[in-house]
Parts: C-alpha cells; sequence; structure tokens
C-alpha cells in the first residue's frame, strides 16, 4: 500500500535551531501539501507544489519558512531560526488534481 | 473565512448506536471531503462529494451536502470502538484551486 513518508517523525529542538522535516510523497502524485497543526489554529496549509513548482506559500512565515522540492521524490519544509510557538505538528500529504489528499503520519516538532 | 465548522465538537456513544456530525460553511465549493485522524496519525480520507450531488454512500457511512443551507453531515451507522477518531470536513472551494480547507473537527468517542 503507497504511503507518504515523513522524516523525523519526532524532533526535540532548542530555540533558534534550524529544523528541517522531510517528506516522500506517493509516486505518481503530482501536488506535495505542507500542513501544520494545533490545538489552537488546527490544521493550516502552509504551501503547496505541483509538478515541483511552488502554487502557493501564503500560509508560510516567509521570514523564517521555506519549502522546497528538490526532486519529485522529496519536499523539504524548512524553519530557521525556530521558534517556541513553531511547535506543532507538520503534516506532509500528496495527490493528484481534484483527487482525495493522502496524507502522512507527521513530524511532532517541539521547540523548546 | 472559507473554514468549515463542525458540530458537535465532540460526541461521546456506545457502540452500535449511529454518530452524526454536521459541518457547516460560508463559501461556494467545488467538493466537500471527509477526513478521519486516529490519535497520533495523518488523516485518512473518508469519502468526496461533489457540489452538484447530494447524498453518497461508503460502506457505513454516508453524507449528505445541500449546498443552499451550505451544510453537509456525516453519519456512521452501527459504530464501533475502532471508528473513535477525530473526523474533519474540508473544502475545496471554487476560486481555491485544489487547495482545502479543514474545518475543526469532532472528536469521536466510541464505548465498547
Amino acid at each position: 500500500d503507497a504511503r507518504v513518508t515523513q522524516t523525523p517523525r519526532h524532533k526535540v529542538t532548542e530555540m533558534g535551531q534550524e529544523v528541517t522535516m522531510r517528506c516522500q510523497p506517493i509516486l505518481g502524485h503530482n501536488t506535495v501539501f505542507w500542513y501544520r497543526q494545533t490545538m489552537m489554529q488546527g490544521l493550516e496549509l502552509l504551501a503547496y507544489f505541483r509538478n515541483r513548482a511552488p502554487l502557493d506559500d501564503s500560509g508560510m512565515p516567509k521570514d523564517r519558512f521555506s519549502a522546497e522540492m528538490p526532486d519529485a521524490t522529496l519536499a523539504t519544509l524548512k524553519i530557521q531560526p525556530s521558534e517556541p510557538r513553531d511547535s506543532a505538528v507538520y503534516f506532509c500529504a500528496s495527490g493528484l488534481v481534484q483527487l482525495p489528499q493522502h496524507f502522512g503520519d507527521g513530524t511532532r516538532l517541539s521547540i523548546l | 473565512s472559507q473554514q468549515g465548522e463542525e458540530d458537535p465538537q465532540a460526541l461521546s456513544i456506545q457502540e452500535g448506536e449511529n454518530a452524526t456530525m454536521n459541518c457547516s460553511y460560508k463559501t461556494s465549493i467545488n467538493n466537500l471531503q471527509w477526513y478521519r485522524q486516529n490519535s497520533g496519525r495523518g488523516l485518512v480520507h473518508l469519502i468526496l462529494i461533489r457540489s452538484n450531488e447530494r447524498e453518497k454512500h461508503s460502506g457505513r457511512l454516508r453524507v449528505t451536502l445541500d449546498t443552499s443551507k451550505k451544510s453537509s453531515s456525516l453519519l456512521i451507522t452501527a459504530s464501533r470502538a475502532a471508528d473513535t477518531a477525530s473526523y474533519f470536513c474540508a473544502l475545496e472551494g471554487k476560486s481555491s484551486g485544489d487547495k482545502l480547507t479543514f474545518g475543526t473537527g469532532t472528536r469521536l468517542a466510541v464505548r465498547p
């Protein structure tokens, strides 16, 4: 069964450190989404790509967050420098146009 | 706001009973989707209903959509303990491409 794979599953680090989260989308999916989930804000879309090109990153704090797709099998989300308010679960999802999204199990990030 | 508002926020029922969750929204949509999230896991797609459809079934799930009232409901019949999870509606707005906006979720607990 094809799955979206996210690494690491958990990350604890100190404020100011760089954090890199990785996502391997399902082979053949051409759209990749990054979401952030918190108790207060729920599930928020940060950025998404189609055919590796960024389509929308309006949900992402531009000064510290960056998202890229170096190739079709890897999407990355970086935070530099990290802050305690970035603590959340970050999900990657992949899919095809106008079809349901497939989610990974997330990276649980804690910034101390 | 395009976000769906779900009702109730939490629901506790006995195994074998039916569970109904509602989602209201304010924008025009292409489709509305329902996802399930088990604790510590990513979201799993359950069912998609398009704006020109009124009802869809999938196993023990029944989804209705009333675009005039901008509301949808998810019915789980003959619930099981394994149905315990959070359930989210997600909207694909007419002007949002294939971005989804997720609702606030309903936490369902099914007691054995």
